[in-house]
């Protein structure tokens, strides 16, 4: 069966700090992987897909990047953090094939910028 | 642009009865719909889905109805429990795109 797992669960971070954010899939191959951002109360954000290894796209511009080094491995990354970038960060996988897709969640991390 | 939306953001029910959670889209693109169900500081997790297909899908205590003709998808949870208290979001798969979540309801259940 597939599994998504995401670390680290919580993160407490001071503004201006770098962030990386892991996410691997287990179980399937050649997913398609998603980094969401949830405020709190709020409904998802998307912020980056990718349908392939090095294959990125972002749909919201700002300071956080994502990049796939792996098959079953997403990394949402920023170089400096930002009060605004406090939140519930999720990353899920799709089989992206056919047109029905499925999305399923990881667990999420908690991030708070002090 | 085009989104998904949701009439009512809270909804509290009494344990026992029946919940009904409504959802509006826009696209008449979208071909396909799912219900997450999202507890409090965990990842959304899927409850159901619907092709366009379709106008009806039941799965166990929960049913989805599509309406395409005004582009409305409902989610009706029968006998609600105090375990369905979450948040609630449907999404709609445009062709070629990525899901597009709704804001969520929120649903409460009393004793």
């Amino acid at each position: 069966s597939q599994t998504i797992h995401q670390w680290p669960a919580t993160l407490v971070q001071p503004v201006g700090s770098p962030l990386s954010l892991e996410c691997t899939v287990e179980g399937t191959s050649n997913p398609n992987l998603y980094w969401y951002r949830q405020a709190a109360g709020r409904g998802l954000q998307l912020l980056f897909y990718s349908v392939g290894i090095g294959q990125i796209s972002s749909e919201v511009p700002q300071n956080l990047s994502a990049s796939r080094p792996q098959d079953r491995q997403f990394i949402l990354s920023s170089k400096k953090l930002l009060l605004s970038d406090s939140g519930f960060y999720l990353c899920a996988w799709s089989t992206g094939e056919g047109s029905y897709n499925e999305q399923f969640f990881g667990p999420g991390t908690r991030l708070t910028v002090l | 642009g085009e989104s998904v939306g949701l009439h009512l953001p809270t909804l509290s029910v009494q344990e026992g009865d029946n919940s009904i959670i409504n959802c509006a889209y826009s696209n008449s693109a979208s071909d396909y719909f799912i219900w997450y169900k999202q507890e409090s500081g965990k990842g959304p997790q899927f409850i159901i889905d619907i092709r366009s297909n379709m106008d009806k899908r039941q799965g166990q205590r929960v049913t989805v109805l599509l309406n395409k003709t005004v582009k409305h998808l409902s989610l009706q949870i029968a006998a609600t429990q105090p375990g369905d208290s979450a948040v609630y979001f449907c999404a709609e798969n445009i062709p070629g795109y990525a899901l597009n979540f709704g804001k969520g309801t929120s649903l409460l259940v009393t004793p």
